[in-house]
């Protein structure tokens, strides 16, 4: 079973630009997640889907980031404009929890490096 | 809101010998809790993790973790680390009753092997 992928792996920008980065999650798995992960600590949510609904959003930083996940599968995180201070590894995990199941194990992809300068 | 507290920022153990990463979460009632590894450059791989019943659950490559609820506590163990063992571990926990909420993470723990 294929894992929950991620593109790009690594990505350099200049302060200012905009970047965007995909997740696809394990087949089956309602409910995705992103989390951004700073150097030398734990990740930490920033917004949380079912199927296509955004149910906890109160982490995103909404004047810059965005996210969609359009037909409950696949969804982008996108950064704009991104500043020195986003450089950080974005994490996305998925899992078969949600409102109406028991709790679930999140798994999780490898990450998007993200260094802005 | 709950909060996990890895002590140890980082462990140096020699190869074969036995370790103990410790973890202690803060929460009104019993949460649910997980030990993910990071490898450096990867992802988040799930080790092991507890919901309810028997309170030492046996997780992959070997390691495994008991809960305390009267010290708030999770800590993994393993009885024999390999060179392949080294590694960032993570405690995270969450909240019964919001089933796919985020898990809450603690900083982690830097594992070092020597030979």
């Amino acid at each position: 079973e294929a894992g929950v992928v991620q593109s790009p792996r690594y990505k350099i920008i200049e302060k200012k630009q905009p970047v965007a980065f995909w997740c696809n999650p394990i087949s089956g798995h309602n409910t995705l997640y992103w989390y951004l992960q700073n150097l030398g600590q734990g990740p930490e949510l920033l917004i949380r889907y079912e199927n296509e609904e955004a149910v906890d959003d109160s982490q995103l930083p909404k004047d810059r980031f965005s996210a969609e996940r359009l037909k409950g599968v696949d969804s982008t995180l996108k950064i704009q404009p991104a500043e020195l201070g986003d450089s950080a590894v974005y994490l996305c995990a998925s899992s078969l929890a949600g409102r109406e199941a028991s709790w679930s194990a999140q798994y999780f992809g490898p990450g998007t490096r993200l260094l802005v300068l | 809101a709950q909060s996990v507290t890895q002590p140890d920022i980082h462990i140096t153990v020699s190869e074969g010998a036995s370790l103990e990463l410790r973890c202690n979460y803060s929460y009104g009632a019993t949460p649910y809790l997980f030990w993910y590894v990071q490898s450096p450059g990867q992802g988040l791989q799930l080790l092991l993790k507890y919901f309810s019943g028997d309170t030492l659950v046996q997780g992959i490559k070997g390691f495994e973790a008991e809960f305390k609820r009267s010290q708030s506590s999770f800590n993994l163990r393993k009885p024999s680390v390999h060179w392949s063992d080294a590694a960032e571990y993570f405690c995270a926990v969450g909240a019964p009753g919001g089933g796919a909420d985020g898990l809450t993470f603690g900083k982690g723990t830097h594992l070092i092997i020597q030979p």
